[in-house]
C-alpha cells in the first residue's frame, strides 16, 4: 500500500483558474509533509514543510495546509510559470529520516 | 551560498560497466541522501548518511550499487555491472540534520544502453 498517494496525476487550468492538489497520507506518527517543485530536468525544490493538523504556510500564489490525513496545495490565480510537477513527501515510519514520495501532479498553467 | 552539487550532469554507458555518480553537498549539512527517479515512477530512496554513523543502505536495489561519503562531505555512489534497467535520474540531498529539509541537486541522468 502506498503511503503517500496524489491527486490529480494531471492537472491543466487556465490562467487565473484557481484550484487545489490533494496529497493522502498513511504514516502514523506524522513527523513533517514536505512539499516540493519539480520542473523539467531539474531537482525538485523545497516550498514548504507542515507538522500538525490545522497548519498552513503561503508562499506567492501558493498556501498549504494539512489535516490529520491529507495535505493540499492550492494555487490562487496560477500563472503560467507555476507550471511543473508537484511532489509531496513523508517520512516513512519512526527513525527514519528519508522521505516517501508520491508521485506528483503535473500541473500545466494555460495563458 | 553553493546549493547541492553533482557530477556529471549526464552520463551515457554501455550494458556491464561501472559507474560512479558524484555529490557535493551543502557546506554544513551533516545529513546526505540518495535518491532515484524513474520514468513513471516516483522518487525512491537509495542510502543516508548521518555524520559518522553507520550509513542507512535499506533503499539500494541491489548489491552493485553502494556509496560511500569521505570526510562528512563528498559523497560517490557507484554502480557496478550496469544494467538497462538502472537508467534513471540519481538525485542527490543534504540536509542539516537527519529529518530536517532536504535540499536537492539538479541530478545525474544515466542512461545504460
Amino acid at each position: 500500500e502506498d503511503q503517500v498517494t496524489q491527486s490529480p496525476e494531471a492537472l491543466r487550468l487556465q490562467e487565473g483558474e484557481s484550484s487545489s492538489l490533494n496529497c493522502s497520507y498513511t504514516v502514523s506518527g506524522l513527523r513533517g509533509l514536505f512539499w516540493y517543485r519539480q520542473d523539467p530536468g531539474k531537482g525538485p525544490e523545497f516550498l514548504f514543510t507542515l507538522y500538525s493538523a490545522g497548519e498552513e504556510k503561503e508562499k506567492e500564489r501558493l498556501k498549504a495546509t494539512l489535516t490529520k490525513k491529507e495535505s493540499f496545495l492550492h494555487i490562487t490565480a496560477p500563472k503560467p510559470e507555476d507550471s511543473a510537477t508537484y511532489l509531496c513527501a513523508v517520512p516513512p515510519g519512526a527513525g527514519s529520516y528519508q522521505l516517501t514520495f508520491g508521485k506528483g501532479t503535473k500541473l500545466s498553467v494555460i495563458p | 551560498g553553493a546549493g547541492v552539487s553533482q557530477s556529471p550532469s549526464n552520463k551515457v554507458t554501455e550494458k556491464g560497466k561501472d559507474v560512479e555518480l558524484r555529490c557535493d553537498p551543502i557546506s554544513g549539512h551533516t545529513a546526505l541522501y540518495w535518491y532515484r527517479q524513474s520514468l513513471g515512477q516516483g522518487l525512491e530512496f537509495l542510502i543516508y548518511f548521518q555524520g559518522n554513523s553507520a550509513p542507512d543502505k535499506s533503499g539500494l536495489p541491489s548489491d552493485r550499487f553502494s556509496a560511500e561519503r569521505t570526510g562528512g562531505s563528498v559523497s560517490t555512489l557507484t554502480i557496478q555491472r550496469t544494467q538497462q534497467e538502472d537508467s534513471a535520474v540519481y538525485l542527490c540531498a543534504s540536509s542539516l540534520a537527519g529529518g530536517e529539509t532536504q535540499y536537492f541537486g539538479p541530478g545525474t541522468r544515466l542512461l545504460v544502453l
